[in-house]
């Protein structure tokens, strides 16, 4: 069964920060890997999907790495901004709909 | 495109009563799904369909029915609410179940049961 942890549960940085989330699975016989945002109260929105053979994926600020072999994967956020302040989400895809880990609550202090 | 589209928004149940969640999506998705999110324990998937008139179940799927009459709607039964199904709900879809597929996920429904 394929299990998914996201450390740390919790991380708080001051503004202008550079900051790395992680993810890791069990299982690596995945088809893609997917980062997600949650604000409060809200619903989910995709930040990042990696397909299960590209090392890495980059959207502005953002930069997702997967390691597949080693059942890892980084979200890395440049420069980061009170903005950024949210729960990041990790998921995988496999034989079965997505398993999620349980995200990484993060706030940047102004 | 309106996207994943979740109705209603809020509910309020009481223990026993009936009720359905609907999830509809515009993209001519084949592949949907429904989570429930709760404190501590993340997203978990309940029951998901990869086609019109299929289903499968899930990882905590009691409590709760579905079915896929059409490629758009994927509606959620409860058919007797307890307060251990009190949760927020979130259904999402796919074109397909390929590496380079991305899940979009609706607003979520926040039901309280008392």
């Amino acid at each position: 069964k394929q299990e998914v942890t996201q450390i740390p549960a919790a991380l708080s940085v001051p503004e202008g920060e550079n900051l790395v989330l992680n993810c890791s699975f069990t299982d690596s016989a995945i088809y893609n890997l997917q980062w997600f945002r949650q604000d409060p109260g809200k619903g989910l929105t995709s930040l990042l999907l990696i397909q299960s053979s590209q090392r890495e994926q980059t959207s502005g600020r953002l930069n997702a790495s997967l390691d597949k072999s080693s059942g890892r994967s980084t979200l890395y956020i440049a420069a980061s901004q009170p903005g950024d302040s949210a729960t990041y989400l990790c998921a995988v895809k496999g034989n079965t709909p997505l398993v999620f880990g349980k995200g990484t609550r993060l706030s940047v202090i102004a | 495109n309106a996207g994943v589209t979740q109705t209603p928004k809020f509910q309020v149940l009481k223990t026993g009563q009936s009720m359905t969640l609907q999830c509809a999506q515009d993209m001519n998705h084949e592949y949907m799904s429904w989570y429930r999110q709760d404190p501590g324990m993340g997203l978990r998937l309940i029951h998901y369909s990869v086609g019109a008139g299929i289903t499968d179940q899930g990882e905590v799927p009691n409590g709760y029915n579905v079915s896929r009459s059409t490629t758009e709607d994927f509606p959620l039964r409860l058919l007797s609410a307890a307060p251990s199904q009190t949760s927020v709900y979130f259904c999402a879809s796919s074109s397909g179940q390929s590496s380079y597929n991305e899940q979009f996920f609706g607003p979520g429904t926040r039901l309280t049961v008392l």
